[in-house]
């Protein structure tokens, strides 16, 4: 059974660094094809994709935001972190991580989401 | 960047009624394309990927197709469960996109 659950802090003030960590069971981040993936959806607004970091230590950002973000793994912990930099009031959102599966491409089981806000 | 428009953004539907939502795509692809579906509070869960591959649990009146530009969810009779917001992704090229969001009412 997959599981992955974010945790991180749910309050950060503007210009400071917010660290996110997903930690995840039921699968290996060695196994071909498997990567984490990092999502967020301001409340009421749409869904916006971050990141990727696939089992082969390959990493994909959202270009624009790609100078904020730095994604890396804990294999013995069965984590994935996300670090963004320069937090905003903009960037106040639910966080999720969810699991890429191979065969269908995408995510298919996703955290239950951390609300971030951004506010000083 | 793809940019992934669905349509409509609000649809009101009744019980029992044969529910279609569209995703159009600003460049052509040939099914990397995948349906959520997300309700108040929670984490979107996947219903097709592929854009016509349904995902295991998820019941048969859902259904997908399209390739190109022009991708449509089907729902072929509404559930009360199925009230909730849908949206489209692509997954053909970095960076990964969705479309706004796809909100179904009760009428």
């Amino acid at each position: 059974q997959i599981t992955l659950k974010e945790s991180g802090p749910t309050l950060v003030k503007p210009t400071q660094t917010l660290t996110l960590t997903c930690t995840f069971s039921g699968f290996s981040l060695s196994t071909s094809g498997v990567g984490v993936g990092w999502i967020r959806q301001p409340p009421g607004k749409a869904l916006e994709w971050l990141a990727l970091f696939y089992w082969d230590d390959d990493r994909r950002y959202s270009p624009s935001l790609k100078s904020r973000l730095t994604i890396t793994k804990d294999t013995s912990k069965n984590q994935v972190v996300l670090t963004m930099t320069n937090m905003d009031p903009v960037d106040t959102a639910t966080y999720y991580c969810a699991h890429r599966e191979p065969a269908a491409g995408t995510l298919d089981y996703w955290g239950q989401g951390t609300l971030v806000t951004v506010s000083s | 960047d793809i940019q992934m428009t669905q349509s409509p953004s609000t649809l009101s539907a009744s019980v029992g009624d044969r529910v279609t939502i569209t995703c159009r795509a600003s460049q052509s692809f040939s099914r990397w394309l995948a349906w959520y579906q997300q309700k108040p509070g929670k984490a979107p869960k996947l219903l097709i990927y592929k854009a016509s591959s349904l995902e295991s649990g998820v019941p048969s009146r859902f259904s997908g197709s399209g390739s190109g530009t022009e991708f449509t969810l089907t729902i072929s009779s509404l559930q009360p469960d199925d009230f909730a917001t849908y949206y489209c992704q692509q997954y053909n090229s970095y960076p990964w996109t969705f479309g706004q969001g796809t909100k179904v009412e009760i009428k």
